[in-house]
C-alpha cells in the first residue's frame, strides 16, 4: 500500500463549477497535512494546509479531513482556467518523511 | 527574499557521467529534501537531511548519494548516470520550527527544479 493514495484523474469541471479532489493516506500518527498546485514543469506551490478534523476554508478552497477514514479533500470552488494544473496531496509521516500522491490533473473548461 | 536555488536549471549528460545537482536556501530552514518527479508518478522521496550530520535514505536512494556540505547546502550526485534517471529533480526545504509554531505544521518550500536528461 502505498503512504498517500489520490485519483489520478484526468479531471475536468466546466469553469464556474466545484471540483473535488480526493487523498487517503497510510500513516495514522500523521498530524498534518497539505495540497499542493503545480503547473507543468514548475514546482509545487502550497495552497491549503490542514490538522484538526473538519473543514478548512481559503477563499475558494475548502480543505476537508478526516483523520478516522484517514480521508482527506480539496474542494475548489467557483472553477477558473487558471486553476487548470496538477494537484498534489502531501502527507508528512511520523518520522518527518513527506511523502506525494500521485497528483490529480485538474482542467478547468471556459 | 529567502528562497531556494538549484543550479543548474537544465543539464543533459550521457549515459556513465558523473552528475552533481546543487541546492543553497536563503531560509535558515534544518531540514532539506531531494526529490524526483516522473511523469505520472508524483514526487518521489530520494535523500533527506535533517541537519549537517544527519542524512537518510528515501524510497529511491539507488544510484544517487548526497552531501550536506552546510545548512544552507544539499548537493545530490549520480555517481554514473543511466537513462532511466532523466526527470525533473526538485530540492525543498523544511523548518524545524518557525514563529512559534511546531515543525510539524510546517510545509515544504521547493526550488525551481533541474530537468535532467541522460542521453
Amino acid at each position: 500500500q502505498k503512504e498517500v493514495e489520490q485519483n489520478s484523474g484526468p479531471l475536468s469541471v466546466p469553469e464556474g463549477a466545484i471540483a473535488s479532489l480526493n487523498c487517503t493516506y497510510s500513516d495514522r500518527g500523521s498530524q498534518s497535512f497539505f495540497w499542493y498546485r503545480q503547473y507543468s514543469g514548475k514546482s509545487p506551490e502550497l495552497i491549503m494546509s490542514i490538522y484538526s478534523n473538519g473543514d478548512k476554508e481559503d477563499g475558494r478552497f475548502t480543505a476537508q479531513l478526516n483523520k478516522a477514514s484517514q480521508y482527506v479533500s480539496l474542494l475548489i470552488r467557483d472553477s477558473q482556467p487558471s486553476d487548470s494544473a496538477t494537484y498534489l496531496c502531501a502527507v508528512p509521516n511520523t518520522g518527518n518523511q513527506f511523502y506525494f500522491g500521485t497528483g490529480t490533473s485538474l482542467t478547468v473548461i471556459p | 527574499d529567502a528562497d531556494v536555488t538549484q543550479t543548474p536549471r537544465n543539464r543533459i549528460t550521457k549515459t556513465g557521467k558523473r552528475i552533481m545537482l546543487e541546492c543553497s536556501q536563503t531560509k535558515g530552514h534544518d531540514r532539506m529534501y531531494w526529490y524526483r518527479q516522473d511523469p505520472g508518478l508524483g514526487l518521489q522521496l530520494i535523500y533527506y537531511s535533517f541537519d549537517v550530520k544527519d542524512i537518510n535514505k528515501g524510497e529511491i536512494s539507488d544510484g544517487y548519494s548526497v552531501s550536506r556540505q552546510a545548512q544552507a547546502k544539499f548537493s545530490l550526485s549520480l555517481e554514473s548516470a543511466i537513462p532511466n534517471q532523466t526527470a525533473l529533480y526538485f530540492c525543498a526545504t523544511r523548518p524545524r520550527t518557525s514563529g512559534g509554531a511546531p515543525g510539524w505544521q510546517h510545509e515544504q518550500f521547493f526550488g525551481p527544479g533541474t530537468r535532467l536528461t541522460v542521453l
